[in-house]
Parts: structure tokens; sequence; C-alpha cells
């Protein structure tokens, strides 16, 4: 596609609910990153793909919180048992690969804003 | 991952050049310097990148000082659309970007 493709762009849920969210890289990117950004706030690393395994999930806040990238491509962040504290803006990003000096920058999608009542 | 000091907050007029800037004291010889811009209610998006010598794109321009130790992003005309956060970041062998607080720049007519 032409740019990351977050969906939903609204997610609305009830405290104890788990919840899905889905990020479109752009074609041919095989690094893919999941950040989180809360009200006011600066953004939170979660986890990074490079195609379909995550070098590093330092980021995730809990055991609640998994994601998977299918087929290089497509990738699922899941929120289980969600809680208040876990509204935010879910900010998904690709490039081309993960070696972020000299020529890599990132793309974000424009992120999926997650309520929990 | 060496670590970034930006102000806070700064203003500019609409139309007047906007320089914002950056320490980097801890930086090493491997790091780029990275600037990226969150305009409201998106996610961020690149805007210029350099290692030592100054970079200019049409977006803006990047001026490295010799030691490497500072940068200045530089709009060379601000405009309303200019309005945003303003993230300076190193990076060098890394596979992540760490985000700090960045500059909330408001541009006013």
């Amino acid at each position: 596609g032409a740019g990351v493709s977050q969906s939903p762009s609204n997610k609305v849920t009830e405290k104890g609910k788990d919840v899905e969210l889905r990020c479109d890289p752009i074609s041919g990117h095989t690094a893919l990153y999941w950040y989180r950004q809360s009200l006011g706030q600066g953004l939170e690393f979660l986890i990074y793909f490079q195609g379909n395994s995550a070098p590093d999930k330092s980021g995730l806040p809990s055991d609640r919180f998994s994601a998977e990238r299918t087929g290089g491509s497509v990738s699922t962040l899941t929120i289980q048992r969600t809680q208040q504290e876990d509204s935010a803006v879910y900010l998904c990003a690709s490039s081309l690969n993960s070696v972020l000096g000299r020529w890599e920058k990132l793309f974000f999608g424009s992120g999926t804003q997650l309520s929990v009542l | 991952d060496a670590k970034t000091t930006q102000p806070n907050s700064m203003e500019s007029n609409e139309e007047e050049p906007v320089h914002l800037p950056c320490n980097h004291s801890t930086i090493s010889g491997t790091d780029y310097i990275h600037w990226y811009r969150q305009l409201p209610s998106q996610g961020p998006e690149y805007v210029i990148h350099g290692l030592t010598s100054n970079v200019n794109n049409r977006m803006a321009s990047l001026a490295i000082a010799e030691d490497r130790k500072s940068s200045t992003l530089i709009l060379h005309r601000a405009t309303l659309r200019d309005a945003a956060v303003y993230y300076c970041i190193l990076t060098g062998t890394a596979s992540k970007l760490t985000f700090g607080t960045g500059t909330r720049l408001q541009v006013t007519l």
C-alpha cells in the first residue's frame, strides 16, 4: 500500500475485555514496530519485528500484551484483560530493514486510539 | 543509547526561520542524528538525518556542530502547518528509535 495502515482507528472497550489491533506495513518493509503514546506523553517502544521474528520485546508492559506477525507482513497487537491504564494511541511503523543508522527511516501509521472504560 | 536534550517548547512567527536546537554531548562516532516531527493527531514523520555534514532537503536543513555534540534543525520559513512536536534522536546500530519528549513548536500569525 501507499503507507502504513492501522485498524481500527478508534476502539472503545470495557475493562477486562481482550482487544486486537492490526497493522499493515508498507509493502516490502521487513521491519515493523509497535509504540504507544499516552495522552500528552512521548512515544513508548513496545516491540519490533524483523520478518516474522521479534528480536526485541523489551517494551511490552506485561504478559497481557502480545504481538505476532505473519507472512512478513501484517501484524496484530493483542491486549488481554484490558485495564484503564492501557488507554492510549497505539502506533505502528515500518522500515525497509531494522538497521536504522545510515539509510533507514520509519514510516508511521496514524494509530489506533484505544479507550478502556 | 546516547541521550539528547531539547527545549520543551518554542514559538515562532509565521514565515520566519526557526532554529530548533538539540544537545547530544555523549554522541558516539557511529550515531546518526535523526529528526522526526509529530503533527497533532498523527504518527511521527521523518524530517531529516545526518552524520557529520550539514544536510538539506525539501522540508528542512540540519546543521551539525563540528564536534557533533549539538545540532540544529532549521525550518527556513515556518508555516502554521509546521506546528508540531519535533524529536531529535540518535541512532547507531540500534534497531529501534527511542523518542524523548521533544520540542513543541508553536507558530503564530
